[in-house]
């Protein structure tokens, strides 16, 4: 049972440099979040998406963009990468008819910016 | 206001020992609340739901607290394996969008 994906689970850039993280879901699940964990600070959501072709932003979304062409797969992507998005970033999932409050987590992105 | 704001910690606590964890929140229209523990460099896991008054699971009772807008959590007979981060998780934006607070670690020494 594979759940949520994530890859890379690590990548180094540059400043100015551009990369999608790519999250993907074998659970069937509508609704998809990508967060982003710095130290010392609980996950601050980005971007999240309700179903396939529907985004909408989070609480910290300058930066960044996503999207969700199939159900399975929700995209982070960064255009012009830059040292304060350096974070560890987490893609999670869950059914809309659930309210148990349970979020699938992926493993993690680790994402250092030079 | 931030949406949901967590006891900073970190606490230290003995093995054995009662330690209890607050959350406050603004949404007054959240109805249903829930509680994650993470250990370090891992993903996130769901500990307990609150959905009315409060709920129990053995060692572990989470408490909800409308009229002053907290939740809590109350970890009794700590084990050195609850060693961990806490965090307190809302809803917003009609239950589709989880908002995370700070969390709060927890050490347990022996």
């Amino acid at each position: 049972n594979a759940g949520v994906t994530q890859t890379p689970k690590f990548r180094v850039l540059k400043t100015g440099q551009s990369m999608t993280l790519l999250c993907a879901q074998d659970m069937n699940h509508e609704y998809m979040y990508w967060y982003r964990q710095d130290p010392g600070m609980g996950l601050r959501l980005i971007h999240y998406s309700v179903g396939e072709g529907t985004t909408a932003k989070g609480e910290v979304p300058d930066g960044y963009n996503v999207s969700r062409l199939k159900k399975q797969n929700f995209l982070l992507g960064l255009e012009s990468a830059a040292p304060s998005q350096t974070s560890v970033y987490f893609c999670a999932s869950r059914s809309p008819g659930d309210n148990t409050g349970e979020l699938f987590f992926g493993e993690g992105s680790r994402l250092t910016v030079l | 206001r931030k949406e949901v704001e967590q006891d900073p910690g970190p606490f230290n606590v003995p093995e054995g020992a009662t330690v209890a964890f607050n959350c406050t929140y603004s949404n007054s229209a959240s109805q249903s609340f829930f509680w994650y523990r993470q250990d370090c460099r891992k993903e996130p896991k769901l500990l307990m739901s609150v959905y009315s008054s409060g709920n129990e699971d053995g060692r572990f009772t989470a408490q909800l607290n409308r009229a002053s807008q907290y939740i809590s959590l109350l970890i009794r007979d700590s084990k050195l394996s609850d060693s961990a981060t806490y965090l307190c998780v809302v809803p917003s934006g009609g239950y589709n969008k989880l908002i995370f607070g700070a969390g709060t670690r927890l050490a347990v020494h022996p």
